[in-house]
């Protein structure tokens, strides 16, 4: 499979909201509602942001909010903190019990 | 509450094969799915494959077919993942990663584990 494509980078003040989007095709982010985040600060393991493309874990908070439309799912961080200067990651189920990840996108809090 | 707990870093020469180990403390009649994620230094997460722990069924990659093998130790609830015909493009963190018996998600995560190949 192909990985799934996310901006290289974004960036957005304190305070400010910020959009991170994962394109991928009808066979994968398009064709299931299993699309998932995950937040990795350096030399950390990822972490679990966003599944089911719009459903927050337990104890991630409320600024993260995941949406899609069609072959592009997003993930939106609202009220930037600089805590959430990281890589985040999305990913999707692909059929056939295979997944894919996207490409990862470095967020910048200025 | 769910701990990973993978085995330590590797230094592996081209051709060898590396075993990693991931051990969880989760109660072990509980099925669940356990996969294998690498991230390769300044790369992008890298999906390998997953077992079920109570099927033992498997699913690999097709980018790593034939040298991937993930199993699972019911009794140690551990799981393996062994990486064979190592090259230097193998060089990466190795993280397991368990999804709950009805997602797709990573709800949990190893620390990782750092295989190094190199002459």
């Amino acid at each position: 499979q192909s990985a799934l494509t996310q901006p290289r980078s974004v960036s957005g003040s304190p305070g400010q909201s910020v959009t991170i989007s994962c394109t991928g095709t009808s066979s994968d982010v398009g064709g299931y509602n299993w699309v998932s985040w995950y937040q990795q600060h350096p030399g950390k393991a990822p972490k679990l942001m966003i599944y089911d493309v719009t459903k927050r874990p337990s104890g991630v908070p409320d600024r993260f909010s995941g949406s899609k439309s069609g072959n592009t799912a997003s993930l939106t961080i609202s009220g930037l903190q600089a805590e959430d200067e990281a890589d985040y990651h999305c990913c999707s189920y692909a059929g056939s019990f295979t997944l894919v990840f996207g490409g990862g996108t470095k967020l910048t809090v200025l | 509450q769910v701990q990973l707990v993978q085995s330590g870093a590797e230094v592996k020469k081209p051709g060898a094969s590396v075993k990693v180990s991931c051990k969880t403390s989760r109660y072990s009649f509980t099925p669940y799915t356990m996969h294998w994620v690498r991230q390769a230094p300044g790369q992008r997460l890298e999906w390998m494959g997953w077992i079920n722990a109570d099927s033992g069924n498997t699913e690999y990659s097709q980018k790593f077919q034939g040298r991937v093998t993930i199993t699972w130790d019911t009794s140690a609830t551990t799981a393996f993942m062994e990486l064979t015909s190592l090259r230097s493009e193998d060089t990466a963190v190795y993280f397991c990663a368990n999804s709950p018996p009805s997602g797709w998600e990573f709800d949990y995560w190893g620390q990782g584990t750092l295989v190094t190949v190199s002459s």
